[in-house]
């Protein structure tokens, strides 16, 4: 079974700060990884995805994650948040089987919380 | 105009009563998919259909069914409403490349209140 865990279910932080929202997942197949932004009272938007390739994905809004397989994570970076930034951060992991077929499962989300 | 479309946006029903969420895309996707939102628990698939012949349960498929009515059109009901189904629920669409699922792209979400 595949999981996906968002360790921080909040996080505050200050205007032109970096943050990191952390994200893990189990799986024994190769996986296909996406982060997705969900500003308040609107549905989920797209941030960036790995496939394959560089480890290093950047996003929109200045947004980066890294991929690492041996520690199976996805970590999402910015180096100075703005307060449009306000908005809750969704994992999610792709893996295909031949039981299951596609499945994208999403971890419980990263609320951030950008003060000024 | 918006790729992924969903109706009605915004639904208070009370215990009991039958509820359809509609969502159009015009984006000429295969697939399309069904999820509900709960605070703290991500998204959760509720059904999903690879074209418009095929449907699928999903995680939480218990007290839902949903109609593919065309290419375009997956509706979600909910046949006799309990007030734990009241959540945000947005509609997904991919394209099959190579067999495979691509990136998934969103509706603005229905949020439903049960009472």
């Amino acid at each position: 079974a595949q999981s996906v865990t968002q360790l921080d279910s909040q996080v505050p932080v200050f205007e032109e700060a970096p943050v990191e929202l952390r994200c893990n997942y189990s799986s024994s197949v190769s996986v296909y990884l996406f982060w997705y932004v969900q500003y308040p009272n609107q549905g989920l938007q797209l941030l960036l995805k790995y496939l394959s390739g560089s480890t290093l994905v950047k996003g929109i809004n200045g947004f980066e994650a890294e991929f690492n397989k041996s520690q199976t994570s996805f970590h999402l970076r910015k180096p100075s948040v703005h307060i449009s930034d306000t908005a809750e951060y969704f994992c999610a992991v792709l893996i295909w089987s031949a039981s299951a077929g596609n499945k994208l499962t999403f971890g419980g989300g990263t609320r951030v919380l950008v003060k000024p | 105009d918006a790729d992924v479309t969903q109706t009605p946006r915004n639904r208070i029903t009370k215990t009991g009563k039958r509820i359809m969420l509609e969502c159009s895309q015009t984006k000429g996707h295969d697939r399309m998919y069904w999820y509900r939102q709960d605070p703290g628990l991500g998204l959760q698939l509720i059904y999903y259909s690879f074209d418009v012949k095929d449907i699928n349960k999903g995680e939480i498929s218990d007290g839902y069914s949903v109609s593919r009515q065309a290419q375009a059109k997956f509706s979600l009901s909910l046949e006799s409403a309990i007030p734990n189904q009241t959540a945000l629920y947005f509609c997904a669409t991919s394209e099959s490349i190579g067999g495979n699922t691509d990136t998934q792209y969103f509706g603005p979400g229905t949020r439903l209140t049960v009472l």
